[in-house]
């Protein structure tokens, strides 16, 4: 079955960028029905949409963080990520990298449900 | 932008029916789907409901999820409560311009 699994550092100090990696198995991510999403969960607290990718490059950004988001797609290794620049101590979470999809009666990206997620990891924001 | 109001915790017994809604703040809530996630400790969420009243498969019956326009709130409905239904329940809907989470519920089985 399709599995999600998020790479990269734990911690970042603040004002720098920081850089997570998500590979898929078990299925393309050159799949025409899904976009490829990251959300993100401050320790203790809800959850946030970061921004979804399409397999051609199409994103969609959450508009409070927009200024300094950067997700991109690699189809050759059937993987997605995430750049956030310019990091504070607000930006410590679990982030998550999750299949997004969106129905053929929504315009864009910001519908649809995400399923499945990866496991999550904890990037922590200090110096 | 909108908003999603959920209850900060509720709690029910074993074999009882709950009921955890999640109000939106501005918009109708009838005119972009809702879905409900569950997220047990130390675990990413899965998919309860999508499309307001659709399950999975593989989710039991026993989950169930409506709309109320009068009260511009979505509902998930747990009946038959059984121990691992314990955990952290949230609601997501959008607009046009954004993907929304409520803040999320704790629901305890007591």
């Amino acid at each position: 079955q399709l599995q999600l699994q998020e790479s990269g550092p734990g911690l970042v100090k603040p004002s720098e960028t920081l850089s997570l990696t998500c590979t898929v198995s078990g299925g393309s991510i050159s799949s025409s029905s899904y976009y490829w999403g990251w959300i993100r969960q401050p320790p203790g607290k809800g959850l946030e949409w970061i921004g979804s990718i399409y397999y051609s490059g199409s994103t969609y950004y959450n508009p409070s963080l927009k200024s300094r988001v950067t997700i991109s797609v690699d189809t050759s290794k059937n993987q997605f990520s995430l750049k956030l620049s310019s990091v504070t101590a607000a930006d410590t979470a679990v982030y998550y990298c999750a299949r997004h999809f969106v129905p053929e009666y929504i315009v864009g990206a910001t519908g649809g449900w995400f399923d499945p997620w990866g496991q999550g990891t904890l990037v922590t924001v200090s110096s | 932008n909108f908003m999603l109001t959920q209850p900060h915790s509720v709690s029910e017994s074993p074999g009882k029916t709950v009921t955890i809604s999640c109000t939106r703040s501005s918009g109708s809530i009838a005119s972009n789907y809702v879905q409900w996630y569950q997220q047990r400790p130390g675990s990413a969420p899965t998919t309860v409901i999508y499309e307001d009243n659709q399950r999975p498969s593989g989710v039991p019956d026993r989950f169930s999820g409506s709309i109320d326009s009068s009260s511009n709130s979505a509902s998930l409905t747990i009946s038959g409560l059984k121990t691992e239904d314990e955990a952290d329940y949230y609601c997501q809907s959008y607009d046009s311009s954004n993907l929304v989470f409520g803040g999320g519920t704790k629901l305890t089985v007591l």
